[in-house]
């Protein structure tokens, strides 16, 4: 089961600001960087932030990652209809040997 | 750019051993100081790693997955392996294989690759 909660859906018209909340614990995002993925319907995951609030390249400023305590945000501003998506947060975990763990994930649906 | 592809038997019998290729194309397994990993994803749910290997042979596992995992690379033929054994219907997903960066879990995907556990 994953230890970093989401809530299951959020969602906003276009041209609005959402943001995703990830939550978590001192093991995981307390203490590691955070990573947003993106899943469009159909396809595998694209990484969408990295190191907490980092964009790969190709990755619109639009998207925005922030970190406080044990918990993590991604905002999408200006939300466009191809941002409809499920989003993933996850970070590395220290218990047991440390694993890489995943979010409970976000539907965004842009109505 | 590396590209990765996933392949291998789609279905499999409970309590026999899943076993999945990924081969990276567009570039040398070898170079850089990336590590491989497995992603799965049951259908309509959420995403579980299931472990990573560095071209060394070195490897980290999930530890939800109780000594089951295997992952091995082989750097001659530019390909990395899961190896999943005493499967049950619980471990049929779409699994991925990923590039990671020393700066980013995960930063390229393969399309994924669907397994199904039964009889």
């Amino acid at each position: 089961q994953s230890v970093l909660t989401q809530p299951p859906s959020a969602s906003g018209t276009p041209g609005q600001r959402v943001t995703i909340s990830c939550s978590g614990s001192s093991s995981n995002i307390g203490g590691n960087y955070v990573y947003w993925y993106q899943q469009l319907p159909g396809t595998a995951p694209k990484l969408l932030i990295y190191r907490d609030n980092q964009r790969p390249s190709g990755v619109p400023d639009r998207f925005s990652g922030s970190k406080s305590g044990t918990s993590a945000s991604l905002a999408i501003s200006g939300l466009r209809s191809e941002d409809e998506a499920d989003y993933y947060c996850a970070a590395w975990d220290d218990r047991v040997s440390g694993s890489f763990v995943f979010g409970t994930g976000t539907k965004v649906t842009v109505l | 750019q590396v590209q990765l592809q996933e392949s291998g038997p789609g279905l499999v019998k409970p309590s026999q051993t899943l076993s999945l290729t990924c081969t990276v194309s567009g570039g040398s397994i070898s170079s850089g100081a990336y590590s491989w990993s497995w992603i799965r994803q049951p259908a309509g749910k959420g995403l579980e790693w299931i472990g990573r290997v560095y071209t060394s042979g070195s490897a980290n596992y999930n530890p939800s997955l109780k000594g089951r995992v295997t992952i091995s690379v082989d750097t001659s033929k530019n390909q990395f392996s899961l190896k999943l054994s005493s499967v049950t219907a619980a471990d049929t997903a779409l699994y991925y294989c990923t590039r990671d960066l020393v700066i980013a879990v995960a930063a390229t995907w393969g399309q994924g690759t669907l397994v199904t556990v039964s009889s």
